[in-house]
């Protein structure tokens, strides 16, 4: 596989379920995003990992936690989340978390996430 | 603060004309990038263009040129020719250089009518 892939694509759960959401790119970047896209607002930052560490979190509430094991995997785990919670979840990888010029992030298809 | 406004929710065109989504940003950082996404209904984001803050002509890729105006900073966004596949959400976005931190708009949804 090539680029930036997320399982599972669709997940519906219940507000007291643990899930987790899985991102793996196969671009050999050093940096990975997790981004939140709800309906009719810009993307937001959640999480910025950087060679595997944590460099930027962006008052996500503690119901999100996020783990990087190594430079080509993140997840997203899931823990009593509530309605509002419910929106696509991206994942994003870049070469270096401090760039310049053109190079862009590349994105996953994303997770579309529904919390009843 | 940096800041990315899109002001057209959505926009029609028809098949094989031209159209323009605008975009303007807010930065008092002087290096910076700005980026153009589509995100067709399947979700991913698609990188379409991009346009260094020292760049002296407009970028383009293809059928998408970016239409720079930095002293009203505005970076808009044309499509040459539209194809029924560019139906999708477009997003501008802003890099401050060195930090590879985006602040996206709130996108613009355009239908291309056949």
């Amino acid at each position: 596989e090539t680029g930036v892939t997320q399982t599972p694509r669709h997940l519906v759960m219940g507000m007291t379920n643990k899930k987790s959401l899985k991102c793996e790119q196969h671009l050999g970047h050093n940096a990975m995003y997790w981004y939140k896209q709800s309906a009719k607002k810009p993307l937001e930052l959640m999480f910025v990992y950087s060679l595997e560490e944590r460099v930027e979190n962006n008052s996500v509430p503690s119901r999100f936690s996020p783990e990087c094991p190594n430079s080509s995997h993140l997840f997203l785990h899931l823990h009593t989340l509530q309605p509002e919670d419910s929106a696509l979840y991206l994942c994003a990888s870049s070469q270096d978390f401090r760039a310049a010029g053109g190079e862009t992030q590349y994105f996953g298809p994303g997770t579309r996430l529904l919390v009843l | 603060a940096q800041k990315i406004t899109q002001t057209q929710p959505g926009m029609f065109v028809q098949e094989k004309e031209a159209v323009t989504l605008d975009c303007t940003y807010d930065t008092s950082d002087p290096s910076y990038g700005l980026f153009w996404y589509k995100q067709p209904s399947s979700g991913e984001m698609i990188f379409l263009i991009y346009q260094g803050s020292y760049d002296q002509q407009n970028a383009t890729e293809g059928r998408y040129s970016l239409n720079f105006q930095k002293a009203r900073k505005s970076a808009n966004l044309v499509i040459s020719a539209s194809q029924l596949g560019d139906s999708a959400m477009y997003f501008c976005a802003m890099r401050v250089d060195n930090f590879n931190k985006f602040y996206f708009g709130s996108g613009t949804k355009l239908n291309v009518k056949p």
